[in-house]
């Protein structure tokens, strides 16, 4: 069974900040790891995935993400947010018959 | 352009009637996925089919159907057994069912029971 856990359901950071957000994971097999975001009213797109490799992960829009298995965790960085990344992230891991997605994390940008 | 198109967008239902929601894409994928999601809950899958006139359930089936008559679309009805359909709906895809496979979802409809 996998499972995945977003620890913060709000984010409120400050515009050209850096962020983190984090997700952690359990499985009891290979995992491969994804993050996608939603903009508002509309459909999730992937920014990154993690599927074997380096584990540090570069994705779309200055995102970066870093497969950590001894702490089971991906998060999610980048070193200067801006007005546009105001969106709701999700977390998901993928291993055995279905990919499971986190609860979500809202990321809001303080001008 | 490649992609995938629900429709409609806003969807306005009264209690006790049947409504489908519409998924398309022209991806050339195998498989399709429907979820629901709600606030706060993430995305919980509904039904998913790897190919042409097949399906499973996914975890929260009850009170929905399902059919793969074609490729290309992957219709959803929400019947009147389901108890609190008011909710966010996503349709994806993907090049095939495996683990790696990167899921594109369509914009959602938002189905409200009035």
């Amino acid at each position: 069974a996998q499972s995945v856990t977003q620890l913060d359901s709000q984010v409120p950071v400050f515009e050209e900040a850096p962020v983190e957000l984090r997700c952690n994971y359990s499985s009891s097999v290979s995992v491969y790891l994804f993050w996608y975001v939603q903009y508002p009213n509309q459909g999730l797109q992937l920014l990154l995935k993690y599927l074997s490799g380096s584990t540090l992960v570069k994705g779309i829009n200055g995102f970066e993400a870093e497969f950590n298995k001894s702490q089971t965790s991906f998060h999610l960085r980048k070193p200067s947010v801006h007005i546009s990344d105001t969106a709701e992230y999700f977390c998901a891991v993928s291993g055995g018959d279905k990919i499971i997605f986190g609860k979500g994390t809202r990321l809001h940008i303080l001008p | 352009d490649g992609g995938i198109t629900q429709s409609p967008k806003y969807l306005f239902r009264k209690e006790g009637q049947n409504v489908t929601l519409s998924c398309e894409q022209n991806l050339n994928h195998d498989a399709m996925y429907w979820y629901r999601q709600d606030p706060g809950q993430g995305l919980r899958l509904i039904y998913y089919s790897q190919i042409v006139n097949d399906f499973q359930k996914g975890d929260i089936a009850e009170g929905y159907s399902v059919s793969r008559e074609k490729k290309e679309s992957f219709p959803l009805t929400v019947t009147s057994a389901q108890k609190n359909p008011t909710a966010f709906y996503l349709c994806a895809s993907s090049i095939g069912a495996g683990n790696t496979d990167t899921q594109y979802f369509g914009p959602g409809t938002r189905l409200t029971v009035l």
